[in-house]
């Protein structure tokens, strides 16, 4: 099965820290996703990599910035947090190449709360 | 504009009825995917069914099928047989045509989900 794990399934920060949140996947998957999940907002994409050393801004990337060193590897950075980056985020990850059917593959989840 | 719009922000059912959850998109490529997850209180987010722009029939997982009305660009999905752990949010997403030419990277936009609740 595949596994993608984030690093902590709860943070507490203080405005202007900086935040990593880490996600990993064992299924040596090329792309790989992170989004916001807001009530009553769904699923918002922050920013996508498809290749290792490669990403795309998503709809919503300001405040955020990505790295994506290794394959199995993606960060997700707050260089600022700031109180209305208090959500939830969820990591993806899906194997590339032409499989458009390829679903997502999610992390369990990261609540930050921004003080 | 939103290119996923899920119009019931809260569903109730009975318990052993079918439930129809409503899903709309917008989009202009030919070549187009629709997903249908779940997400439980639990929080982990489960892939149920997937439909692709150019498949004929509908798309069919067990209790879950997805009526798919292109002409509409509706991508409903139906559960039979509701049960109890059925009580979930529901969440319609969609897979455009890969951003990069040649490749096959796309991203899935995310509607902002049906709460379903299933009644004893």
């Amino acid at each position: 099965d595949v596994k993608v794990t984030q690093s902590s399934r709860y943070l507490v920060k203080r405005t202007g820290e900086k935040v990593f949140l880490e996600c990993v996947q064992d299924m040596d998957h090329e792309n790989m996703f992170w989004y916001r999940q807001d009530p009553g907002l769904g699923l918002r994409l922050i920013y996508f990599s498809y290749d290792v050393k490669m990403k795309e801004k998503g709809d919503i990337p300001e405040g955020y910035s990505v790295s994506r060193e290794k394959k199995e590897r993606f960060s997700l950075i707050l260089e600022s947090a700031s109180t209305n980056q208090t959500s939830m985020y969820l990591c993806a990850s899906r194997i590339g190449g032409a499989l458009f059917t390829g679903e997502l593959f999610f992390g369990e989840g990261s609540r930050l709360t921004v003080l | 504009a939103q290119k996923i719009t899920q119009t019931q922000p809260g569903m109730f059912v009975q318990e052993k009825e079918a439930v129809t959850l409503d899903c709309t998109y917008d989009t202009s490529d030919p070549s187009y995917g629709l997903f249908w997850y779940k997400q439980p209180s639990s929080g982990e987010m489960i892939f149920l069914i997937y439909q692709g722009s150019y498949d004929q029939q509908n798309a069919t997982e067990g209790r879950y099928s997805l009526n798919f009305q292109k002409a509409r660009k509706s991508a409903n999905l139906v559960i039979s047989a509701s049960q109890l752990g059925d009580s979930a949010m529901y969440f319609c997403a969609m897979r455009e045509a890969p951003f990069n030419s040649g490749g096959s990277n796309y991203k899935l936009t995310f509607g902002k989900g049906t709460l379903l609740t299933v009644n004893p």
